[in-house]
Parts: structure tokens; C-alpha cells; sequence
């Protein structure tokens, strides 16, 4: 089985500044690994996926994210923030091979002040 | 349609009365999920629908919970004699693969159980 540890509930940071939203995970397999954003009032969306190759993911709106495997870490980043980052971002993961579901860590909500 | 969508957008009901959730996926998507999410809480699976194949309800909380999905379409997730602890948000999510592929979500249930 799968689990996902979102290592800070919730991360206050001022608009401009740069931004690390923390993940680990275990797995006794080989995973994919996900971040997905939750702007208030909305559904879920993807920002960026990792599934092989380069460890280093960009994803949308400027986040980027990078896959350490011995670390067991996917921690997501951004250089430089805006008011409008402002969400609630989980972490996901599934094992490899045919259809596995995607279990998500408890979310951080990053909350861009001005 | 253009996205998933979910019916109805908020839910209020007694304690001890039945609920019908509706989910409408994308079009052509195959696999449908329902998550459960409580305030201030991750995203917990409930149950996993792929085609035509066995669902997977290994996160169905209690017999009180079921779903069903006519061939690739609507789901309804259905809670039987409601408690206050079912209160949560319901999100229902399509993909047109399973585990590797990018989940789109609806904007959910909010139900609330007085």
C-alpha cells in the first residue's frame, strides 16, 4: 500500500517570495507522483505529475517539482509567488502498473499575503 | 459536457435519512472515482469504477455507503440512514485511464448532516 505525508498543513509566505511545499511518500513499489491544487470554492486540478524520466517536473503556473527517489520526496516549489497562489495543494501518489488508485496526502494551504 | 459535474452542489439533511449523490464524467471517460472530504481534511477514496470491470468500494467507510455506474456514465453514490459524521464534501472524479492518468474533478457535495 500507499501513503502520502504532507509534511506542513499550512505554510504563510509573503507575495514575491519564494515557496516549498513539503511531500513524502511511501511505497514498497515504484509510484507515480502528483500535485494537485484546490483554489477556494473549486474543484481539484492538476499542476504537474511525475510518471518517468527527468525527476525535475514543471507544471503550470510557474511550479515546479522534483522526484527524489532515495529521499522518497516530491516537494514542490516556486521561486516567486502571488496573491493568487493562494489554495489548498495535495500530493498524490499510486503504484506503477495497470490501474492503482491515487491516494492524497492531508493538503497544505498556502496562504500568499501581500 | 465540458467537465465532470456533481449534483446537487449542497446537501442538508436529518440525521438517519437517505442521500443520492450524482455524478455526470466527461465524455469517454472510463474510470470514475468518488473521494470523500472532510473539512480540513485529504481527499480518503471511497470507490473506483473502470468500464465494464468489478468496482473497487475497498474505501466504502460502512455498508451504509454504495454506488453505482450505468456502463460509462452517471454514477450515484447513495448513504443510507445518514450520521453526522458522513458531513463532507463528496468529489467525484473521471480519467480516461486509470492510476497514471490525470483525475478531473467536479466541484463536489457539500453535505451537511444536523
Amino acid at each position: 500500500a500507499q501513503s502520502v505525508t504532507q509534511l506542513d498543513s499550512q505554510v504563510p509566505v509573503f507575495e514575491e517570495a519564494p515557496v516549498e511545499l513539503r511531500c513524502n511518500y511511501s511505497s514498497s513499489v515504484s509510484v507515480y507522483l502528483f500535485w494537485y491544487v484546490q483554489y477556494p470554492n473549486q474543484g481539484l486540478q492538476l499542476l504537474l505529475k511525475y510518471l518517468s524520466g527527468s525527476t525535475l517536473v514543471k507544471g503550470i503556473n510557474g511550479f515546479e517539482a522534483e522526484f527524489n527517489k532515495s529521499q522518497t520526496s516530491f516537494h514542490l516549489r516556486k521561486p516567486s509567488v502571488h496573491i493568487s497562489d493562494t489554495a489548498e495543494y495535495f500530493c498524490a501518489v499510486s503504484a506503477k502498473g495497470g490501474y492503482n488508485k491515487l491516494i492524497f496526502g492531508a493538503g497544505t494551504r498556502l496562504a500568499v499575503h501581500p | 459536457g465540458a467537465g465532470v459535474s456533481q449534483s446537487p452542489s449542497n446537501k442538508v439533511t436529518e440525521k438517519g435519512k437517505d442521500v443520492e449523490l450524482r455524478c455526470d464524467p466527461i465524455s469517454g471517460h472510463t474510470a470514475l472515482y468518488w473521494y470523500r472530504q472532510r473539512l480540513g481534511q485529504g481527499l480518503e477514496f471511497l470507490i473506483y469504477f473502470q468500464g465494464n470491470s468489478a468496482p473497487d468500494k475497498s474505501g466504502l467507510p460502512s455498508d451504509r455507503f454504495s454506488a453505482e455506474r450505468t456502463g460509462e456514465s452517471v454514477s450515484t453514490l447513495t448513504i443510507q440512514r445518514t450520521q453526522q459524521e458522513d458531513s463532507a464534501v463528496y468529489l467525484c472524479a473521471s480519467s480516461s485511464m486509470g492510476g497514471t492518468g490525470e483525475l478531473f474533478f467536479g466541484e463536489g457535495s457539500r453535505l451537511t448532516v444536523l
